[in-house]
């Protein structure tokens, strides 16, 4: 079965903790992302990773951090969450160029 | 940079019309095309792509490239109910090299009333 798995799906933290949200797909898919969404801005790209350890920031890197450690898993970290870090994060992956995306995580800074 | 703007911003149709959603880019190098669709509080799932001039259709959708003019569109025939959603367009960055980057435009929000 082909999917992407977000977690959490929903989250509430306060300004200056740290964020954790993780990402697992199940289909060997060696391209992975971390967008966010926020009303009338579409999908903004943050990170994307080649494969295990092989991470290149997108158009929107700061304030976040990507981890790859296993092909099937990619977490997205905020150190000390800012207010203007709630949004809707989206995770995807891709071996054809065809983004899967995962469910999301709404994330909320207050 | 690659630049992506939809249009229209959003519109309403009745059951069973055509819609014609516009996307346009600014980087005469990309290479791929593609819509996707975004139902209220769901993961945007892909509709279609498309890599060179012309038409491409799948049942009700037909996705058309004109690189000549940084233009490509998407026809839905006999819009239903089931079809409101918001409708993203996605461009690669077309700098020659393939980084597996999109750029996303910022969407059409479509509704079909009965």
């Amino acid at each position: 079965d082909m999917k992407v798995t977000q977690m959490p799906r929903y989250l509430i933290k306060r300004m200056g903790e740290n964020v954790l949200l993780e990402c697992g797909q199940d289909m060997s898919h060696e391209t992975m992302y971390w967008y966010r969404q926020d009303p009338g801005l579409g999908l903004q790209l943050i990170y994307i990773s080649y494969d295990v350890d092989s991470n290149s920031e997108g158009d929107i890197p700061k304030g976040y951090r990507v981890s790859r450690k296993k092909r099937e898993h990619f977490s997205l970290i905020l150190d000390s969450a800012k207010t203007n870090q709630t949004s809707v994060y989206f995770c995807a992956s891709t071996n054809t160029g065809q983004l899967y995306f995962g469910e999301g995580s709404k994330l909320t800074v207050l | 940079q690659q630049k992506v703007q939809q249009s229209p911003e959003s519109l309403i149709v009745p059951e069973g019309a055509m819609t014609s959603l516009n996307c346009t880019f600014s980087d005469s190098a990309s290479q791929y095309f593609a819509w996707y669709r975004q139902h209220s509080g769901k993961a945007p799932k892909a509709l279609m792509s498309i890599f060179s001039n012309g038409e491409k259709e799948e049942g009700r959708f037909t996705i058309h490239l004109n690189k000549a003019s940084l233009h490509f569109s998407l026809h839905i025939r006999d819009s239903q109910p089931s079809d409101s959603a918001l409708y993203l367009c996605a461009v690669d960055r077309g700098t020659g090299a393939n980084t597996g980057k999109l750029t996303f435009g910022h969407g059409t929000i479509l509704r079909v009333h009965p």
